[in-house]
C-alpha cells in the first residue's frame, strides 16, 4: 500500500509570505500530481510532475519533483488571499493505475 | 473547456436501498476512475475502468458496488443496497490516454455527488 504524508496539514499566514507544502512517501511514483479542492468541489489538477529533479512553475507557484520520485514540494512566493484553499498532492505508480492522495494541507492566506 | 460532469449533486437516500451515480467523461477520453471522500478524509480510489472492463478495484469496491460504460457517454457507479457508512462525496475522474509522457497521467474529476444515506 502506497501513503503520501503531506505536511503542514494547516497553514494560516500573511498576505504576501511564501510557503512551502510537502509530500512525502517511502514508495516510489512514475508520476505525482497536484490539485486544489475547495469545499464541497471537486479536485482541480494544478500540475503533474513525472521526471525524478524536475520543476515546474505556474504563476507564483513552484513544484518540484524529487529525484528519486519519492517526494514533492509545492512552494508559492507571495501569497494572495486567493490562494487560500486546500491542496491536495496524488500519486501514480503506473499511468493506468489509481491515484493515491495525500492527507492535503489547509491553506489560509489572510489579507 | 471540456469538463467531467456528474448527477445529481446530492443524493440523500434510506439505508438498503439502491443508488445510481451518473457521470459525463471529457468526451476523448479513455480511462475512467470513481474515488470517494468521507468528509474529512483523504481521497479514497474506488475502481477504474478501460475498454469496457474494470482494470483496477480497492477493497471498498466490493460485491455491492458496480460500474458501468451504458453508452459512449456515460459512466455510472452504482450501489445495490447503501450503508450508513457510504455516505461520501464520489467523484469521477477520467484520462485522456495521450501519448504526451506527463499529460498520459493526468486524471480529471468532476465536481462531485454528495451521497447521504439515512
Amino acid at each position: 500500500t502506497q501513503l503520501l504524508e503531506q505536511s503542514p496539514q494547516f497553514l494560516s499566514i500573511q498576505e504576501g509570505e511564501n510557503l512551502t507544502v510537502y509530500c512525502n512517501s517511502s514508495s516510489v511514483f512514475s508520476s505525482l500530481q497536484w490539485y486544489r479542492q475547495e469545499p464541497g468541489e471537486g479536485p482541480v489538477l494544478l500540475v503533474t510532475v513525472v521526471t525524478g529533479g524536475e520543476v515546474k512553475k505556474l504563476k507564483r507557484l513552484t513544484f518540484q519533483f524529487g529525484d528519486a520520485r519519492k517526494d514533492s514540494s509545492l512552494h508559492i512566493t507571495a501569497a494572495q488571499p486567493g490562494d487560500t484553499g486546500l491542496y491536495l498532492c496524488a500519486g501514480a505508480i503506473n499511468a493506468g493505475n489509481m491515484l493515491t492522495f495525500g492527507g492535503g494541507t489547509r491553506l489560509m492566506v489572510k489579507p | 473547456e471540456p469538463e467531467v460532469t456528474q448527477t445529481p449533486s446530492h443524493q440523500v437516500t434510506q439505508m438498503g436501498q439502491e443508488v445510481i451515480l451518473r457521470c459525463v467523461p471529457i468526451s476523448n477520453h479513455l480511462y475512467f476512475y470513481w474515488y470517494r471522500q468521507i468528509l474529512g478524509q483523504k481521497v479514497e480510489f474506488l475502481v477504474s475502468f478501460y475498454n469496457n472492463e474494470i482494470s483496477e478495484k480497492s477493497e471498498i469496491f466490493d460485491d455491492q458496488f458496480s460500474v458501468e460504460r451504458p453508452d459512449g457517454s456515460n459512466f455510472t457507479l452504482k450501489i445495490r443496497s447503501t450503508k450508513l457508512e457510504d455516505s461520501a462525496m464520489y467523484f469521477c475522474a477520467s484520462r485522456p490516454g495521450h501519448p504526451s509522457l506527463a499529460e498520459n497521467y493526468e486524471q480529471y474529476f468532476g465536481p462531485g455527488t454528495r451521497l447521504t444515506v439515512t
